[in-house]
């Protein structure tokens, strides 16, 4: 099935460093969706960029998004402790539910 | 209280057994999933309702069945459990194709 794919699979920062997350599908999408999951714990929805968006913006996180390649990157800047957790990119084909992807797992050094 | 409610937190059973995963939400949207999670799979959608009347598979739905009671319960059934189901499941809910809210997962161990 279509789904979209996270790269890195787990990324390890200082804090204060910027953290780069890629997710890459295969599809047309309506929008593409970010969300975060700390360690066993449900996913909380973090950013949503439709498909005529390029970027935006919440707080830390800027998301970007390039139809033509079919892929978006998710930026925290200034990256804390509190960061630590796997973030999860998931696509929104419009008919059918969310497919998530295997996520990154980020790690934020103190 | 939180949005979404699932219960049991964690299980532990043994092959065989007949296992009954609830989930109950306070937000009233229309649109309640199951998902499962494995180490390194992300999460797979087991299945999915639009509406009380409405139930659809997803991409993992062999040796799983489901229960939209009610608009705000929607119960995950394993018939006969096997080891391979052992995994964090999850379920979530949304308004139409908003983002969804997940609650905090059950945690399920089959010896």
């Amino acid at each position: 099935s279509q789904q979209g794919e996270e790269d890195p699979q787990a990324l390890s920062i200082q804090e204060g460093e910027n953290a780069t997350m890629n997710c890459s599908y295969k599809t047309s999408i309506n929008n593409l969706q970010w969300y975060r999951q700390n360690s066993g714990r449900g996913l909380v929805h973090l950013i949503l960029i439709r498909s005529n968006e390029r970027e935006k913006h919440s707080g830390r996180l800027r998301v970007t998004l390039d139809t033509s390649k079919k892929s978006s990157s998710l930026l925290i800047t200034a990256s804390r402790a509190a960061d630590t957790a796997s973030y999860f990119c998931a696509t929104d084909l419009g008919i059918t539910p969310l497919v998530f992807g295997k996520g990154t797992r980020l790690s934020v050094i103190a | 209280d939180a949005d979404v409610t699932q219960t049991p937190r964690n299980r532990i059973t043994k092959t065989g057994k007949r296992i009954m995963l609830e989930c109950s939400q306070t937000k009233g949207h229309d649109r309640m999933y199951w998902y499962r999670q494995d180490p390194g799979l992300g999460l797979r959608l087991i299945y999915y309702s639009f509406d009380v009347k409405d139930i659809n598979k997803g991409e993992i739905s062999d040796g799983y069945s489901v229960s939209r009671q009610a608009q705000a319960k929607f119960s995950l059934s394993l018939e006969s459990a096997i080891p391979n189901q052992t995994a964090l499941y999850f379920c979530a809910i949304s308004r139409g194709n908003q983002p969804q809210h997940f609650g905090d997962g059950t945690r399920l161990s089959i010896l």
